[in-house]
């Protein structure tokens, strides 16, 4: 099993240019999260999705960021237009949807807005 | 709501000393409890779960026990080692799985050889 695949590893732009985040769970997993990483807030909860529907997007922190789950397979978190504060890792995770269920997590997406 | 709160870091110990990271929530029911650890440049991987109380998690000589009377699930290990080096959440799970966890803002531990 190869794990969340998240892309790229690493991405530097400039303010006000778009953003476009990647992630692929893994095989089987029905329920998919977007998650944040700062030193100032820990980990924050941007959106999720179950079975490529997305459920609770209140964590989403303004309407520049938008995320999609086309398929099973692969979703995306935009950021358009970027801005320096968005700077962040960004991590997918995915789960089986039941009780106790464990995430998995990907390396995240260290991304760097100037 | 729900909440997660851990002791503050970078927590410094030598090799082979007991380690002990606090860990206290807030949720309403019956939550599961859950230790995930980060290591440099990686995502978080599950450590340890406990899904009711006095159920006590165990992994790699970590262990933590489900107290609900004190609404804590403090991380505990005999006898750490450099490779422990690494961010370690303390997390909840009051929705059946169905919408993630809630965090802790983690504890940095650095053991020194």
């Amino acid at each position: 099993d190869a794990g969340v695949i998240q892309s790229p590893r690493h991405e530097v732009t400039e303010m006000g240019q778009e953003v476009t985040l990647r992630c692929k769970p893994i095989s089987g997993h029905n329920s998919l999260f977007w998650y944040r990483q700062t030193m100032m807030r820990g980990l924050e909860l941007l959106i999720y999705f179950n079975n490529n529907v997305p459920i609770d997007d209140s964590g989403m922190p303004e309407d520049r960021f938008s995320a999609k789950m086309p398929n099973a397979s692969f979703s995306t978190l935009k950021i358009q237009p970027s801005e320096p504060r968005d700077s962040a890792v960004y991590f997918c995770a995915s789960s089986l949807a039941g009780p106790d269920a464990p995430l998995h997590f990907g390396n995240g997406t260290r991304l760097t807005v100037t | 709501g729900n909440s997660v709160t851990q002791m503050e870091g970078p927590v410094t110990l030598s090799e082979e000393a007991f380690l002990t990271i606090n860990c206290t929530y807030t949720a309403t029911g019956y939550p599961s409890l859950f230790w995930y650890v980060q290591y440099p440049g990686e995502g978080l991987q599950l450590l340890l779960k406990a899904t009711k109380a006095d159920d006590k998690g165990s992994n790699k000589g970590f262990e933590a026990t489900y107290r609900k009377e004190t609404t804590s699930f403090h991380l505990e290990k005999g006898s750490v080692q450099v490779s422990d080096s690494a961010v370690y959440f303390c997390a909840l799970d009051s929705g059946g799985g169905a919408d993630g966890l809630t965090f802790g803002k983690g504890t940095h531990l650095i053991i020194q050889p």
